[in-house]
């Protein structure tokens, strides 16, 4: 059982440059979540999705986009990379809100933008 | 906004002791906290979870005490030991979705 699963694990990308990071889970959880974490900064949410085919903004959208074309897999974009968006990121993933189950974290991206 | 936060960034203990690192958050109408691990290069591991209507709730060597009056949660860890070196979260969720993290706290443990 391989629950969240990020790729990749590390990638150095040049400002402007674009790149998708990918989540999978093997849980068949409903949501799904991007966070980032940056020193001093905790976790932020990024984007989330409640299902297949949805997303909603997080509280820090802006640079990057998702989809969620199948329920298993939650894809985060950056169109056109920026130093500031240097950090590691998260994907986790929950059974739902409604019976308060923890989200789950795969082990995280990290990105430097140079 | 509402918030929740933890009280001290870093912890020292010697091993074999038992570790306390606290929690506050501000909305009053909480009802879920959960308790994170992270280690150095992982990603956040679910430890233990406490609803609104319980005041303890104890797992594998750890507890976690819940204190609605003055908003405030705890994480104790007993006998402390090297593996539990790591990063430690509290979270809610707020609204329908989020979850908010507290900054987290530094729990080096000493030989």
């Amino acid at each position: 059982n391989a629950g969240v699963t990020q790729t990749p694990k590390f990638r150095v990308l040049k400002t402007g440059q674009s790149m998708t990071l990918l989540c999978a889970q093997d849980m068949n959880h409903e949501y799904m979540y991007w966070y980032r974490q940056d020193p001093g900064m905790g976790l932020r949410l990024i984007h989330y999705s409640v299902g297949e085919g949805t997303t909603a903004k997080g509280e820090v959208p802006d640079g990057y986009n998702v989809s969620r074309l199948k329920k298993q897999n939650f894809l985060l974009g950056l169109e056109s990379a920026a130093p500031s968006q240097t950090s590691v990121y998260f994907c986790a993933s929950s059974y739902d809100r409604y019976s308060n189950q923890p989200q789950h974290f795969g082990d995280g991206t990290r990105l430097s933008i140079l | 906004g509402e918030s929740v936060g933890l009280h001290l960034p870093t912890l020292s203990v010697q091993e074999g002791d038992n570790s306390i690192i606290n929690c506050a958050y501000s909305n009053s109408a909480s009802d879920y906290f959960i308790w994170y691990k992270q280690e150095s290069g992982k990603g956040p591991q679910f430890i233990i979870d406490i609803r609104s209507n319980m005041d303890k709730r104890q797992g594998q060597r750890v507890t976690v005490l819940l204190n609605k009056t003055v908003k405030h949660l705890s994480l104790q860890i007993a006998a402390t030991q090297p593996g539990d070196s790591a990063v430690y979260f509290c979270a809610e969720p707020q609204g329908a979705q989020k979850l908010v993290f507290g900054q987290g706290t530094r729990l080096t443990i000493n030989p």
